[in-house]
C-alpha cells in the first residue's frame, strides 16, 4: 500500500472558524511532511516530522498548528486564517527523515477561506 | 535566489514526439533529484530520481539525464502520449540539510 490519504478533499472556512486536515499514511514512513501549494505554483514546504517530532518549520505563521499524534497521522490545524491561506494542502511521507528520498504525497485539500 | 530553474514554462508535443524539460541548480551540496508529475486537482507522484553519482536513469518511457559539472539535468519522455499530459516539476534535495526544493514546474500539453 503506498498510499497517503487525506481529509477532507474539500473545505470552505470562515476567517474565526477552527478546522483541522487530517492525513495518514500505512507504508511505516517515519517523515511526514506538509506542503502549500498556490495555483500553477511548485508546493512549498512547511513543516517536517521525522519520527513523530517536529524538525522543520519553515516560519509557517502560528495560525497553522502542526500536530503528529503517531507515526501514522499527521494532523494540521487551522484558526484565524486569512484569504490568502486559501490553497492546496498536501501531505507527503518518506521512508527517512529528509526529503530527499522518495515522497509520497496524498491528493491534498483543497482550502478556501472566506 | 531561486535555487531550481525550470525550462520551458509549458510544452507543446504531437503525440509519439519526444517531451524535454530542463532544470539548472547552484548548491552542489544538491544530492538528489527527482521528477514529479501532477494532474489537475491531483497531489505530485514521484516519476523517477537521480543521484548525482550516474549520468542517466531510464524508467520505461522516462529517462532523466543529468551533468554535474554543468549543474543541469532534464527528464526526457520518449514517444509521448496524451495521457502525459500535466504539470511537471523538477527538485533537487540536499538530503544532509533535510529540504528539497521545487523548480517552477512545465505545463505539459501532449496534442493527439
Amino acid at each position: 500500500d503506498t498510499e497517503v490519504t487525506q481529509t477532507p478533499k474539500h473545505l470552505v472556512m470562515g476567517m474565526t472558524n477552527k478546522k483541522s486536515l487530517k492525513c495518514e499514511q500505512h507504508m511505516g514512513h517515519r517523515a511526514m511532511y506538509w506542503y502549500k501549494q498556490k495555483a500553477k505554483k511548485p508546493p512549498e514546504l512547511m513543516f517536517v516530522y521525522s519520527y513523530e517530532k517536529l524538525s522543520i518549520n519553515e516560519s509557517v505563521p502560528s495560525r497553522f498548528s502542526p500536530e503528529c499524534p503517531n507515526s501514522s497521522l499527521l494532523n494540521l490545524h487551522l484558526h484565524a486564517l486569512q484569504p490568502e491561506d486559501s490553497a492546496l494542502y498536501l501531505c507527503a511521507s518518506s521512508q527517512d527523515s529528509y526529503p530527499g528520498y522518495e515522497q509520497y504525497f496524498g491528493p491534498g485539500t483543497r482550502l478556501t477561506v472566506t | 535566489q531561486q535555487q531550481v530553474k525550470q525550462s520551458p514554462q509549458s510544452l507543446i508535443v504531437q503525440k509519439g514526439g519526444i517531451s524535454i524539460i530542463n532544470c539548472a541548480y547552484e548548491n552542489t551540496a544538491f544530492d538528489y533529484f527527482p521528477w514529479y508529475q501532477q494532474f489537475p486537482g491531483k497531489g505530485p507522484a514521484l516519476l523517477i530520481a537521480i543521484r548525482p553519482d550516474v549520468s542517466e536513469k531510464k524508467e520505461g518511457r522516462f529517462t532523466i539525464s543529468f551533468n554535474k559539472s554543468a549543474k543541469q539535468f532534464s527528464l526526457h519522455i520518449m514517444d509521448s502520449q496524451p495521457g502525459d499530459s500535466a504539470t511537471y516539476f523538477c527538485a533537487a534535495a540536499n538530503t544532509n540539510a533535510g529540504k528539497s526544493t521545487f523548480g517552477d514546474g512545465t505545463t505539459l500539453t501532449v496534442k493527439p
